[in-house]
């Protein structure tokens, strides 16, 4: 398997609700990252996990809460997000070294 | 950090014509990676160039890191509709697993049948 998988594909959410995207690999990596990309833009990052645990927040805001429940899987949490947080999300991971990252297809999130 | 510029920001060719874009540093890099994303699409990884002067061929494609490791390009000879797309360059710094990637702006290709 050399794939990250991301669900749901596609979100939209009120800023009042609390939504989770998911991230599973299965290739053995041990870094996960997230990534927020904006339309015409580069991807940026947001959280790195190595072994299971954070390793690197990139400021972001504490409405989003990243998780890492065991070396396959990732998870980021929402809550009370901004029409502004609306962009593709992005999940990658790596063997580290440094390597090439496998992105996953993303979720394409709405806040409305 | 680490950061790269990339240039151009777009260009249209016609469908045979050679494209390239460019990265640069300020600062000695270690490593600079090469990134393809489609319209609508993903990134996904092309190549990791990390020795000075290195050159990699991928087909219609040939990827240069400078002599002083501060500037790097990607050569797309007689582009195709299929090579459409937005191509970043990205840096890695920082220690194996706890360390972070970091993308150029992206130059976005254009290619008129």
């Amino acid at each position: 398997d050399t794939e990250v998988t991301q669900t749901p594909k596609h979100l939209v959410m009120g800023m009042t609700n609390k939504k989770s995207l998911k991230c599973e690999q299965h290739m053995g990596h041990r870094a996960m990252y997230w990534y927020k990309q904006k339309a015409k833009k580069p991807p940026e990052l947001m959280f790195v996990y190595s072994y299971e645990k954070l390793s690197i927040n990139e400021s972001v805001p504490s409405r989003f809460s990243p998780e890492c429940p065991n070396s396959s899987l990732l998870n980021l949490h929402l809550h009370a997000l901004q029409p502004e947080d609306s962009a593709l999300y992005l999940c990658a991971s790596s063997q580290g070294s440094p390597g090439g990252y496998t992105f996953g297809s993303g979720t394409r999130l709405t806040v409305v | 950090g680490q950061q790269v510029m990339q240039i151009p920001q777009y260009q249209h060719v016609q469908e045979g014509e050679d494209f390239t874009t460019y990265c640069n540093s300020s600062t000695t890099l270690s490593n600079i990676q090469w990134y393809k994303q489609r319209p609508g699409g993903h990134p996904v990884f092309l190549i990791q160039l990390v020795k000075s002067g290195e050159v990699k061929k991928q087909k219609r494609l040939t990827f240069q890191f400078g002599e002083a490791k501060k500037n790097s390009s990607l050569h797309i000879t007689a582009t195709q509709t299929t090579d459409v797309g937005t191509y970043f360059c990205a840096v890695f710094h920082g220690s194996s697993n706890t360390g972070k990637l970091i993308f150029g702006q992206g130059t976005t290709l254009q290619v008129k049948p």
